[in-house]
């Protein structure tokens, strides 16, 4: 079985400081990893993910996160928090290869905060 | 990119009464779409897998009769909560593979029920 674990449940930072999300996961073989971002009252929205190939992956809005298989982590990086990241984001795994019916499992989310 | 819609996006009802939550897959074809709940400040939470033409699957815990979906064409999905009650109240959320294997979220249908 898969799972995945968000470390911090709140995380608060200044304006341009950077923003570190953690996520660790657990799967029997290497997974299809993402992150996306949810604005209140809204749906989600995928910041980025990781298939196979470089294990540092580019998302939207100056965010990466680094496949880590030795760490099982993929943690979510921005160099400098900007006002409009505050916001909620999801971690999440899901078996490798393209099925229509591949479920996706998500972390419990972090609540992301921005300070002035 | 590829669109997934849900109607309406709120909806407040009495209690004991049903309602009927869409999911649209808008410039796609979608023969599995994904129905979550999520309650404030938590995650997402898998109720069901809606096959089309077929029943839906459902995961452990969650009452068939109580959450009916039906996934009658390959672009329409919907879920329908029976005789509502207050602890239904929450926010519904679907989702789809889009062609090129992405996941896509519908913007999430919140039901208040009085």
């Amino acid at each position: 079985a898969q799972s995945v674990t968000q470390l911090g449940s709140h995380v608060s930072v200044s304006e341009g400081a950077l923003v570190l999300l953690r996520c660790n996961y657990s799967s029997s073989v290497p997974p299809y990893l993402f992150w996306y971002v949810q604005y209140p009252n809204q749906g989600l929205q995928l910041l980025l993910k990781y298939t196979t190939g470089a294990t540092l992956v580019k998302g939207i809005n100056g965010f990466e996160a680094e496949f880590k298989k030795s760490e099982t982590s993929f943690h979510l990086t921005k160099p400098s928090a900007h006002m409009s990241d505050a916001a909620e984001y999801f971690c999440a795994v899901r078996s490798p290869g393209y099925s229509s019916a591949s479920k996706i499992i998500f972390g419990s989310g972090t609540r992301l905060s921005i300070r002035p | 990119g590829a669109v997934v819609s849900q109607h309406p996006s709120w909806v407040i009802c009495k209690s004991g009464t049903s309602v009927k939550i869409e999911c649209r897959s808008l410039d796609f074809q979608a023969t599995t779409m994904f129905w979550y709940r999520q309650f404030p400040k938590q995650s997402l939470m898998l109720m069901a897998t809606s096959n089309e033409g077929s029943k839906a699957t459902y995961e452990q815990g969650v009452e068939k009769d109580k959450f009916l979906i039906n996934h009658a064409s390959l672009t329409l999905s919907t879920l329908t909560v029976t005789s509502a009650h207050p602890e239904d109240s929450s926010f519904y959320i679907c989702s789809a593979y889009g062609q090129g294997g992405e996941l896509f979220f519908g913007e999430g249908s919140r039901l208040t029920v009085l």
